[in-house]
């Protein structure tokens, strides 16, 4: 059956920092891969989606950046976190863009 | 504006009530998903309904896709306190699987 682990659990940044969250997805190939950010008692926000190695497509302008080095692994990145960025980061897979999304745990990232 | 309108926002209630929560838009989709999510974790998929009128039961719960598959809703039969949390809505669009911002339940001891 198919895993997806998203890492750390939380995580306390200081405002200007760098940032790395990373996932990665078990027991499939070739997943479409996604990041989301969700404000407190609100909905997503798509961030980032992948359809291959190296194929990233952003959805929202902001201080964030998104990788795929290999098939299903995903990483959110940050060179200078702001303090809007705090929120809970969610990966995501599906098979295809269309099909229902398979969520990890997520991230509570807070920014001081 | 979002593509699909959950309502309500919030609900409260007591232990054995039924309810009803729903899922608009004036968009038609090709299918629906719902969600469930705890706090502190990510949403888990309850269903996916594709035809319009299709109705699917999963235990106490029961989900309606609408005639002309722009609706949905969930029907939560004696809610149990185990069923609290983030109910979110989503359908393809496009290339991107469009959100609702969802109904925060909970069921009251």
């Amino acid at each position: 059956s198919q895993t997806i682990h998203q890492w750390p659990a939380t995580l306390v940044q200081p405002v200007g920092s760098p940032l790395s969250l990373e996932c990665t997805v078990e027991g499939t190939s070739n997943p479409n891969l996604y990041w989301y950010r969700q404000a407190a008692g609100r909905g997503l926000q798509l961030l980032f989606y992948s359809v291959g190695i190296g194929q990233i497509s952003s959805e929202v302008p902001q201080n964030l950046s998104a990788s795929r080095p290999q098939d299903r692994q995903f990483i959110l990145s940050s060179k200078k976190l702001l303090l809007s960025d705090s929120g809970f980061y969610l990966c995501a897979w599906s098979h295809s863009l269309r099909q229902p999304q398979h969520f990890g745990d997520g991230t509570r990232l807070s920014i001081l | 504006t979002q593509l699909l309108e959950q309502s309500p926002q919030f609900l409260s209630i007591q232990e054995g009530e039924n309810l009803t929560v729903y899922c608009n838009s004036s968009s038609v989709f090709s299918s629906l998903q719902w969600y469930r999510q705890e706090p502190g974790e990510g949403p888990v998929l309850l269903v996916t309904v594709v035809t319009g009128g299709e109705v699917k039961k999963l235990k106490r719960l029961t989900f309606q896709f609408g005639d002309a598959r722009k609706d949905s809703s969930l029907h939560i039969t004696a809610a149990q306190p185990g069923d609290t949390g983030l109910y979110l809505c989503a359908g393809p669009k496009g290339n991107d699987m469009r959100f609702g911002a969802g109904t925060r339940l909970t069921v009251k001891p």
